[in-house]
């Protein structure tokens, strides 16, 4: 099972919005609406920002948004802030034949 | 609060075992599924495993399936991870993770990790 595709690095300076891809295959991000998108500070646990493509959890800033079309998912972060520099990770079922979830290679985002 | 903290981790050499153990708290636990996901030195995460409430339905990445094993006790609030015949591969921090709503919809909260050493 390979990882789902990401850029390995994006950029925006403070306000700008960026969006980050997430691209798989009919047997993962296509074919299900669970995918899931992490972020992750240096030294600290992953933080789940959405879920379900889409929703974000309680707590979560509406500053993220999560997307999808086919087979490639997205992450939008809107007005974006210092704190939002950190590495993020897309994740998917990946069902098919066995249950289980596989993740993106990972994105950095770097705050200019 | 919800809190998960992983235990058993260690220095090991390749082709022996280990269980990781993650202690559940602050939420009713047989009410949620459960995952193992690690995370290499510098690399990216890997889904490891998952478990459903009442372990019904389990699932395995294709690297670590046959060698390990996902278990829950929900009477101790407890999830474990026995890992047999280790590599140098599997060398990471693996972190407790439990499924906040689905079981494939995502991983609201995460332990802090405990990490697994496989060398001679």
């Amino acid at each position: 099972q390979s990882a789902l595709t990401q850029p390995r690095s994006v950029s925006g300076s403070p306000g700008q919005s960026v969006t980050i891809s997430c691209t798989g295959t009919s047997s993962d991000v296509g074919g299900y609406n669970y995918v899931s998108w992490y972020q992750q500070h240096p030294g600290k646990a992953p933080k789940l920002m959405i879920y379900d493509v889409s929703k974000r959890p309680s707590g979560v800033p509406d500053r993220f948004s999560g997307s999808k079309s086919g087979n490639t998912a997205s992450l939008t972060i809107s007005g974006l802030q210092a704190e939002d520099e950190a590495d993020y990770y897309c994740c998917s079922y990946a069902g098919s034949y066995t249950s289980r979830s596989v993740f993106g290679t990972g994105t950095k985002v770097t705050v200019l | 609060e919800v809190q998960l903290v992983e235990s058993g981790g260690g220095l090991v050499q390749p082709g022996r075992s280990l269980r990781l153990s993650c202690a559940a708290s602050g939420f009713t636990f047989d009410d949620y599924a459960m995952h193992w996901v690690r995370q290499a030195p510098g690399k990216g995460l890997e889904w490891v495993s998952g478990i459903s409430w009442n372990s019904g339905s389990i699932g395995y990445a294709d690297s670590v399936k046959g060698r390990f094993t996902i278990s829950r006790d929900n009477a101790k609030n407890s999830l474990y991870l026995q890992m047999n015949s280790l590599r140098a591969e599997d060398t990471a921090l693996y972190y407790c993770a439990k499924g906040d709503y689905d079981f494939w919809s995502g991983y609201g909260h995460w332990g802090q990790g405990t990490l697994v050493t496989v060398s001679s």
